[in-house]
């Protein structure tokens, strides 16, 4: 059974930094692309990074380029997003997702981190 | 790029229903992958379909993905009173990818 986790989340002042961690299981971790979605409250979706099979390639939404990065460790069966000089409007829950195999998309999320950018 | 949905729509059930997803900078086509989403409220989104008519094991048979007209659409035929929800279209625009924003489908 395919299972992400994430984890991480929490409240953090402007400016501050976290982590957040998905954990992969049930699937062959290393086959496959990884994503981070975030959707504010009350608001949409917003695709905010994708990372490939060796970590090589990354891509960042414009809003966060420079500020986040996005990792992974195939040994660990997990995929990380570090948030720097965060700001009340990168307050919202984080969705890890797993890219598809056959064709570019999206499948597999986990439940979602909330993380909060408040003083 | 902005990729722009129908803010809402309305269909009886047993009906059928297309909502589409349009990109600013052209004619959507199968190079942009588009997929698409459903969140009921208070849930996460789940992913109904992928590049542009794909669907997934859990998918429900009655919702399909095409190209219409320069548009990503999704068509749900023998619509279900479950099926209210927010849909999102998901369209990889390059070097990122993008979200509509939204549509509200209502059932009534």
């Amino acid at each position: 059974e395919v299972q992400l986790v994430e984890s991480g989340g929490g409240l953090v002042q402007p400016g501050g930094s976290l982590r957040l961690s998905c954990a992969a299981s049930g699937f062959t971790f290393s086959d496959y692309w990884m994503t981070w979605v975030r959707q504010a409250p009350g608001k949409g979706l917003e695709w905010v990074a994708d990372i490939n099979l060796n970590g090589r390639q990354k891509r960042y939404v414009d809003s966060v380029n420079g500020r986040f990065t996005i990792s992974r460790d195939n040994a660990k069966n997990s995929v990380y997003l570090q948030m720097d000089s965060l700001r009340g409007e990168d307050t919202a829950v984080y969705y890890c997702f797993r890219g598809t195999l056959e064709a570019p998309g999206l499948d597999y999320r986990g439940q979602g981190a909330l993380v909060t950018v408040s003083s | 790029t902005v990729v722009t949905q129908e803010p809402s729509l309305t269909v009886s059930p047993g009906g059928t229903v297309t909502l589409t997803c349009a990109s600013s900078t052209g004619a959507v086509t199968s190079r942009n992958y588009a997929n698409w989403f459903q969140q009921k409220p208070g849930q996460a989104p789940r992913t109904l379909i992928y590049s542009t008519s794909n669907k997934h094991s859990w998918t429900p048979a009655r919702f399909s993905g095409s190209l219409l007209g320069g548009k990503a659409a999704l068509t749900l035929s023998g619509v279900q009173p479950e099926d209210e929800a927010e849909y999102y279209c998901l369209l990889d625009c390059g070097p990122f990818w993008v979200f509509g924003g939204g549509t509200k489908l209502t059932v009534l």
